[in-house]
């Protein structure tokens, strides 16, 4: 089984309808991170946070909000959906306090918004 | 924030050669990290190299973190190698991973 596991791995909507995507870990892991992918570019940091009492916007926050309801889960939310928002969305964690830590990604969800 | 250069952006390669890939930094950096991101869309943790070399295989990174780049190394490559390389850094004074836009790699039979 995969140590991070994002729910759902696919799924298509609708303009405006709200979308929740899910991340649960099995690393032990305080660090969790959602990150978007759109095709032929980078990943772009959404949100992050680094304990479960801690949430921090990345470079791409707007439209979406986060909750990190245990040290173990992380969602995104997308409270109503548009279509540049049609994107690979990855999560992703790591174990270090401090300023380091290796990173460790799901194996992805791939959001259409029609 | 810091910026992050990859190169070439695209490569074609037959079957059996090496590769250099290149990862450039603008800042130091106390994470670096390289990825493999294959045709499904999966990404996978090929090395965690802030410094230094490490070898796996037939892969193999080696990070001067003084003169801020990172090389990744492909030797006799397969068709599974395919896909795009990414490499993401974290500058000392920051507290999150930048990546870079890629290299695509397509190994042909």
């Amino acid at each position: 089984d995969a140590d991070v596991t994002q729910t759902p791995r696919n799924r298509i909507t609708k303009t405006g309808k709200r979308i929740m995507l899910e991340c649960s870990q099995t690393k032990g892991h305080d660090r969790m991170y959602w990150y978007r992918q759109d095709p032929g570019l980078g990943l772009r940091l959404i949100y992050y946070s680094f304990d479960v009492k801690d949430i921090n916007k990345g470079e791409i926050s707007d439209g979406y909000s986060v909750s990190r309801q245990a040290q173990a889960k992380f969602s995104l939310s997308l409270e109503s959906a548009i279509p540049n928002q049609t994107a690979l969305y990855f999560c992703a964690t790591s174990g270090r306090r401090g300023n380091t830590g290796e990173l460790f990604f799901g194996e992805g969800s791939r959001l259409t918004v029609l | 924030g810091i910026q992050v250069e990859q190169s070439p952006p695209d490569l074609i390669l037959q079957e059996g050669a090496n590769s250099t890939l290149r990862c450039n930094f603008s800042d130091s950096v106390n994470n670096l990290q390289w990825f493999h991101q294959n045709p499904w869309g999966q990404l996978i943790n090929l090395f965690y190299i802030p410094s230094g070399t490490k070898q796996n295989g037939r892969l193999s990174a080696t990070t001067v973190a003084t003169e801020r780049y990172s090389l990744l190394y492909i030797s006799s490559s397969q068709t599974t190698d395919s896909g795009v390389y990414f490499c993401a850094v974290k500058e000392t004074s920051g507290s999150r991973l930048t990546f870079g836009e890629g290299t695509q790699l397509t190994v042909n039979p």
